[in-house]
């Protein structure tokens, strides 16, 4: 098994470009998250979902939109990036319950 | 909204040592996770809790579910170079997997 998949593993952009980051897991898991993290600040919560269909926001969210059209996929699309978004991206994938998540091996964005 | 206070931020240590870490928060947990972060990676799940005072082992990791529900503790014996990484842990309200917060991490460095 892959667990999660995240593409890119690292990308540039330019402020005020927009960019989708990949997420994919094969393990059928019903939730997903998307954390980002930055130093000193451990892991925050951006978006999650609990089932295809259904997703909700996190602690920050502002900047960024996410969809779940299937179990598999749960890309974060970044609108108009901006410095402050600077960050490494983790995706994460459950079973729910109290077995915590997997992760994937992130994304390094630089918002220049 | 809640948040885990981990400590120490940092610690650098002689191989062989022994380590330990805690986490404390004002909010009560269902269940207490215990992470590894290696460079370049995605958190990866050591130790899960599930019962205030539990204690659980995995090789020389050792953790354990505060009795108040409101504080765990990691404690690493005879320290090895692959040990090096950052620990998070994390805490879940309930038993939905979106409701997982994370500490901000201990970095742990051996000495030359």
């Amino acid at each position: 098994n892959a667990g999660v998949t995240q593409t890119p593993k690292f990308q540039v952009l330019k402020t005020g470009q927009s960019m989708t980051l990949q997420c994919a897991q094969d393990m059928n898991h019903e939730y997903m998250s998307w954390y980002r993290q930055d130093p000193g600040m451990g892991l925050r919560l951006i978006h999650y979902s609990v089932g295809a269909g259904i997703t909700d926001q996190g602690e920050v969210p502002n900047g960024y939109n996410v969809s779940r059209s299937t179990t598999e996929d749960f890309p974060l699309r970044l609108l108009s990036a901006a410095p402050s978004q600077t960050s490494v991206y983790f995706c994460a994938s459950s079973t729910g319950g109290g077995y915590g998540y997997t992760f994937g091996s992130g994304t390094r964005l630089t918002v220049v | 909204g809640q948040q885990l206070n981990q400590s120490p931020q940092s610690m650098f240590i002689q191989e062989g040592e022994d380590v330990s870490m805690n986490c404390t928060s004002s909010s009560i947990f269902n269940t207490w996770l215990w992470y590894k972060q290696d460079p370049g990676e995605g958190p990866v799940l050591l130790i899960a809790l599930y019962k205030a005072g539990e204690l659980t082992s995995n090789g020389r990791l050792t953790a354990q579910f505060g009795i108040t529900r409101k504080d765990s503790f990691l404690n690493i014996s005879a320290s090895i170079p692959s040990d090096v990484g950052i620990y998070f842990c994390a805490g879940q309200l309930g038993s939905s997997a979106s409701k997982i917060i994370f500490g901000s991490g201990t970095r742990l460095s051996i000495r030359p």
